[in-house]
């Protein structure tokens, strides 16, 4: 029973564009989502993360925005560049600070 | 953010050995989690080590088959007992509750990629 889903297992974007990936949840007491980056044969690089209370949150090129009502959060790279390409992975968090992780979405960035 | 290191990077190992796989952080932290990655999977988290006292484990992983340590704020193993092909993943440790950071954001190691024969 995935509690974490990220739908798309891929994405392929155009350099200079928006990279919009999607992530979904069905447990309403998730409340810290995460965005991590992963390059093969390495750990995740930590993103971007934003707390139920808030709706929004940016940091440089990546934003992520929560929809708490329909459990939904996106995180927008904008522009996107090559070195962006890599896979994605939404994390959610309840109190005590486990985390479940979607399955990930693998964004290629054209040139 | 806190620098994380894991031995060993990778390692090939015969199937019903075990092997111990060290976490080290390069400054205190709060919290400690080993996860695994199988091949085309997402993570998973295994347990979360506890300083002092036994792991707490998620629903699948027991200890005699994972047995963790904790002896301090910096450092953790994970050891993979009796192993089968089957265990063939990449493993992970994060932490979060750092000096720079006291929210539950996690920071992972490197990893370690373990094949069973």
């Amino acid at each position: 029973d995935q509690q974490v889903k990220q739908n798309s297992p891929s994405l392929s974007v155009q350099e200079g564009r928006i990279s919009i990936l999607n992530c979904d949840y069905t447990n309403s007491m998730f409340d810290y989502f995460l965005w991590y980056k992963k390059y093969p044969a390495e750990g995740p690089t930590f993103l971007i993360s934003i707390s139920s209370i808030k709706d929004k949150n940016e940091d440089g090129r990546f934003t992520v925005f929560l929809n708490k009502s329909a459990k939904h959060l996106s995180l927008h790279i904008v522009p996107s560049q090559p070195g962006d390409s890599a896979v994605y992975f939404c994390a959610a968090s309840e109190e005590g600070g486990k985390l479940i992780f979607g399955q990930g979405t693998e964004l290629s960035v054209k040139p | 953010s806190a620098v994380i290191s894991q031995k060993p990077s990778r390692d090939i190992c015969q199937r019903g050995t075990s092997l111990t796989i060290q976490c080290q952080v390069d400054s205190q932290v709060t919290m400690m989690f080993w996860y695994r990655q199988q091949p085309g999977q997402s993570l998973t988290l295994i347990a979360t080590a506890n300083q002092g006292s036994e792991a707490t484990y998620e629903s699948g992983f027991v200890i005699d088959k994972f047995p963790i340590s904790r002896p301090n704020l910096t450092f953790s193993t994970l050891t993979v007992s009796n192993m089968s092909p089957e265990d063939s993943s990449i493993y992970l440790c994060s932490v979060s509750g750092t000096n720079e950071d006291t929210t539950d954001t996690q920071y992972f190691g490197p990893g370690t990629r373990l094949t069973v024969l």
